[in-house]
């Protein structure tokens, strides 16, 4: 069964730059989640889908964010027009459901943004 | 504010011993608590969670410890390889009703000797 994946596992754009990302979850899960990490720091949540609804967007820095999910398969993150401070690893994640025991959320390898 | 804390950025230890790896948080809500490992380049993989019911569960060498009252998690590698080697992530669960979401601490990376 393929896991998470994300698409470009690496990117390096200019700043004032667009920069698409995209997050294949696991067949099934209806859950979807965006994380980012940034300069070694904690992961941090950014919004959350439940099939194609935003059920969270707490965590999104500001509007030059925007996540989408049509459908309720795959996801994007759009970043525009980019800022330096938005470099960072970009994580997706899926779950299954949202009760039972543990209810794992498993994460895909991650998006590298490079903003110069 | 953080809500989920590690305060060891970094743990060495021998291989064979035991390595422990220490979380705190901050909120009572939390549902469950997960241990995530994560090796560079790659994202985090699912090690071993624990239910704010219980306060211990087991898998093979790892153990996870809840200690509800303290709000203090840790989690015991015996023994300990040179393939633990990475960053461990501690994550609580927010309640279903506040969207299930993961909350992270710092991270503490172990580095197991030979």
């Amino acid at each position: 069964e393929a896991g998470v994946t994300q698409f470009p596992s690496h990117s390096v754009i200019e700043k004032g730059q667009t920069v698409t990302l995209r997050c294949d979850p696991i067949s099934g899960h209806d859950n979807l989640y965006w994380y980012r990490r940034v300069m070694g720091k904690e992961i941090k949540f950014l919004l959350h889908f439940v099939k194609e609804s935003k059920q969270d967007e707490s965590g999104m820095p500001n509007n030059r964010f925007l996540a989408e999910r049509t459908g309720g398969t795959y996801s994007t993150l759009k970043v525009q027009p980019a800022e330096l401070e938005d470099s960072g690893v970009y994580f997706c994640a899926s779950s299954q459901g949202m009760r039972g025991t543990g209810n794992t959320i498993y994460f895909g390898e991650g998006s590298w943004l490079t903003v110069v | 504010d953080q809500q989920v804390k590690q305060n060891s950025p970094s743990l060495s230890v021998q291989e064979g011993r035991i390595s422990i790896l220490n979380c705190d948080y901050t909120n009572s809500m939390f549902d469950y608590f997960l241990w995530y490992k994560k090796y560079p380049a790659e994202g985090p993989t699912f090690l071993i969670s624990i239910s704010s019911i219980k306060d211990k569960n087991e898998d093979g060498r790892f153990t996870v410890f809840l200690n509800k009252s303290a709000k203090h998690l840790s989690l015991h590698i015996v023994p300990s390889q040179p393939g633990d080697s990475a960053v461990y992530f501690c994550a609580a669960r927010t309640p279903y009703n506040q969207g299930g979401k993961l909350i992270f601490g710092q991270g503490t990376e172990l580095s197991v000797k030979p």
